[in-house]
């Protein structure tokens, strides 16, 4: 089963309004899940790293401000969109390592599909 | 700092044929590298992964890939391809330490025709 669970799966919202994408982990905890953001037919570009206590570490080029991300908890990151605009319509992914191990591999949520009209 | 290039955005084979997705990495310390897939609108399925040990490592739908380090790749190949394999294929590569995130290659879409 899942081990990294992202809600909501689609959401579309009007521009200018705020979307917030919620990422689990289960039955394990993470204090560190990173976000990345895919376009259509393209790879995966990691944004930010979400650190639980503290501020995430944002990737170059991409907007903190925009991109607001909180580590609430040792199982909850959140990634809020603010004042959304269609080229934020994306799909967004998180992922968690296993706190076990040291092999760097990474857990994936589903991803959230963005619309932004 | 690491990086990951596919070479081929778009592999097609026939039923039953070889599969060959090539990946080579660049990285600065010994590499952990993996293989992901995705299906249309999900997230990632680790299909195998690489971290020490033997260099031939199997995965997950009869898939194997071979690291070698004199060639800087991680080929991931299938003997013999099945319908449901059509997918897009991501390769990525880790420094391994835990916390770190992974740096994905631009992906490979595998079709499969019968």
């Amino acid at each position: 089963g899942a081990v990294v669970s992202q809600h909501p799966s689609w959401v579309i919202c009007k521009s200018g309004t705020s979307v917030k994408i919620e990422c689990r982990s289960l039955d394990f905890q993470a204090t560190t899940m990173f976000w990345y953001r895919q376009f259509p037919k393209q790879s995966l570009m990691l944004m930010a790293t979400s650190n639980e206590g503290s501020k995430a570490t944002y990737e170059q080029g991409v907007e903190k401000d925009k991109f607001l991300i909180n580590h609430a908890s040792l199982t909850l990151s959140t990634l809020t969109v603010t004042s959304a605009h269609p080229e934020d319509s994306s799909f967004y992914i998180c992922s968690a390592p296993l706190p076990t191990g040291n092999t760097g591999e990474l857990f994936f949520g589903e991803g959230s599909r963005l619309t932004v009209l | 700092a690491q990086s990951v290039t596919q070479l081929g955005s778009h592999v097609s084979v026939s039923e039953g044929a070889l599969v060959l997705l090539r990946c080579n990495y660049s990285s600065s310390v010994p590499p952990y590298l993996f293989w992901y897939v995705q299906y249309p609108n999900q997230g990632l399925q680790l299909l195998l992964k690489y971290t020490t040990g033997a260099t031939l490592v199997k995965g997950i739908n009869g898939f194997e890939a071979e690291f070698k380090k004199s060639e800087t790749s991680f080929h991931l190949t299938k003997p013999s391809a099945h319908m449901s394999d059509a997918a897009e294929y991501f390769c990525a590569v880790s420094v391994g330490q835990a916390g770190t995130a992974l740096i994905f290659g631009k992906g490979t879409t595998l079709s499969v025709s019968s």
